[in-house]
């Protein structure tokens, strides 16, 4: 079935990159996306790429796509203190219509 | 344009009773989506509507849950005999802007359910 995995947390210092790594197994997604929620929030769409793209670049934003390995991550250049939140990679579900969330991986920045 | 709105932010309810949680999605989305978030895990979707036909259910939405979207706007979220399983977060998203990417889901704050 379609299951997305991703590691649970992540630390960093103020200005370094973060690199938040994603795996899923629907091969036939076509889209997958990067939300961030903030606590107690909702969730907040970052970006997505087209499963023909190996690369999307977004201001800070980098996100990398491998559809051999399945493999998507999200880097975040110059890693601010407001970036710390829980990131969730996504996939579509095959009918198309619901997502497919990862459990999250929790940012921390220090500075 | 104000974004996906939800109603109430938070309820706390005793066991047993039944609970009704609003969504107002951004005008003009003809989809709706609701999914259930408990902590430590990501959203898992509930059901989706497009305008206000109810076209998927996940096997999450027992028969104690019950969604309407009578008029393609606003939808409800209905849960009766509330169960202390039930606590978690109640999202609401949208998508479907005419003329736009109508794959991208935009999120509401959520409704908080806690059942003592």
């Amino acid at each position: 079935g379609e299951d997305v995995e991703q590691s649970l947390f992540l630390s960093v210092r103020e200005g370094d990159s973060s690199v938040i790594n994603c795996t899923y197994t629907d091969s036939s997604s076509t889209y997958l996306y990067w939300y961030k929620q903030e606590p107690g929030a909702g969730l907040q769409l970052l970006t997505y790429i087209f499963s023909n793209m190996d690369m999307k670049q977004d201001q800070r934003l980098t996100v990398l796509l491998n559809k051999k390995d399945k493999h998507l991550s999200l880097r975040i250049a110059d890693t601010q203190t407001g970036d710390s939140a829980i990131y969730f990679c996504a996939e579509r579900d095959q009918a198309g219509t619901a997502l497919i969330f990862g459990k999250g991986t929790t940012l921390s920045v220090s500075s | 344009d104000t974004g996906v709105s939800q109603d109430p932010r938070h309820k706390i309810t005793k066991r047993g009773q039944n609970v009704t949680f609003r969504c107002d999605p951004i005008s003009e989305h003809n989809r709706l989506y609701w999914y259930r978030q408990t902590l430590g895990q990501g959203p898992e979707f509930l059901t989706y509507f497009q305008n206000e036909a109810q076209l998927e259910k996940s096997r999450l939405l027992s028969d104690r849950f019950s969604a309407e979207r009578p008029k393609g706007s606003f939808s409800t979220l209905e849960i009766q005999r509330t169960e202390q399983g039930d606590s978690a977060m109640y999202l609401c998203a949208s998508s479907g802007l005419a003329g736009g990417p109508s794959h991208e889901q935009y999120f509401g704050p959520g409704t908080r359910l806690t059942v003592t």
